[in-house]
């Protein structure tokens, strides 16, 4: 089955850019999607296929990219506000299964 | 505005079933495929089930096949899990989310599925 390995954590301070990675195999031949999970809330999405798409009201400080196995997830000038795990997610059609990636925490 | 409100979740005992339900509004429900997601305490997040927006299809993880089955009845905007053969590992949160094209595009705010003697 296909797997996304993802860093345990990524630490930045406020103001600068933090990028989260989300790696498999081939990953760029996929659509790569972005989720955000607040202590104690549920997720939301942030962040959806490599192209600079985000849902309504999801500020343009997100951003992300995908090439070859890796695939990133960019947060400029980062605030308090941000800390959170962030999951990477993809359909894989071979097995037709969501898969998400293991979580990042970010630590502002 | 999309809201998803699951229901159903508890304590059960090893072996045991229950149903989890997710009512869905604001979205024309019949138009989208929709998924369970699950997550552990202290754990990631774990993709449980989809179904598509006409019920023609459905997919399980592994790790609930032949246990769990998803379901959704149009007419009451409703999405259903139910759940049998239940194991310790199962319990966790369980989401419902509405799917885009294999975007996890909306979210529940979960329900809280323990199994435990």
């Amino acid at each position: 089955s296909y797997v996304l390995t993802q860093p345990p954590s990524v630490s930045v301070a406020p103001g600068q850019t933090a990028r989260i990675t989300c790696g498999g195999k081939n990953i760029g031949s996929k659509s790569v999607h972005w989720h955000q999970q607040k202590p104690g809330q549920a997720p939301v999405l942030v962040f959806y296929d490599d192209d600079s798409d985000r849902p309504p009201g999801v500020l343009e400080r997100f951003s992300g990219s995908n090439s070859g196995n890796t695939a990133t997830l960019t947060i400029s000038r980062v605030e308090a506000g941000d800390e959170a795990d962030y999951y990477c997610q993809v359909w894989d059609s071979t097995s037709d299964h969501v898969v998400f990636g293991g979580g990042t925490k970010l630590t502002v | 505005q999309v809201q998803l409100v699951e229901s159903g979740g508890g304590v059960v005992q090893p072996g045991g079933s229950l149903r989890l339900s997710c009512a869905a509004s604001g979205v024309t429900f019949s138009m989208y495929g929709m998924h369970w997601v699950r997550q552990a305490p202290g754990k990631g997040l774990e993709w449980v089930a989809l179904i598509q927006y006409d019920g023609s299809r459905r997919y399980h993880a592994d790790s609930v096949k032949g246990r769990f089955t998803i379901s959704r009845d149009i007419s009451r905007n409703t999405l259903y899990l139910q759940m049998d053969s239940l194991r310790v590992e199962d319990t966790a949160m369980y989401y419902c989310a509405k799917d885009r094209i294999s975007i996890i595009e909306n979210w529940g705010q979960g329900t809280m599925l323990t199994v435990s003697s």
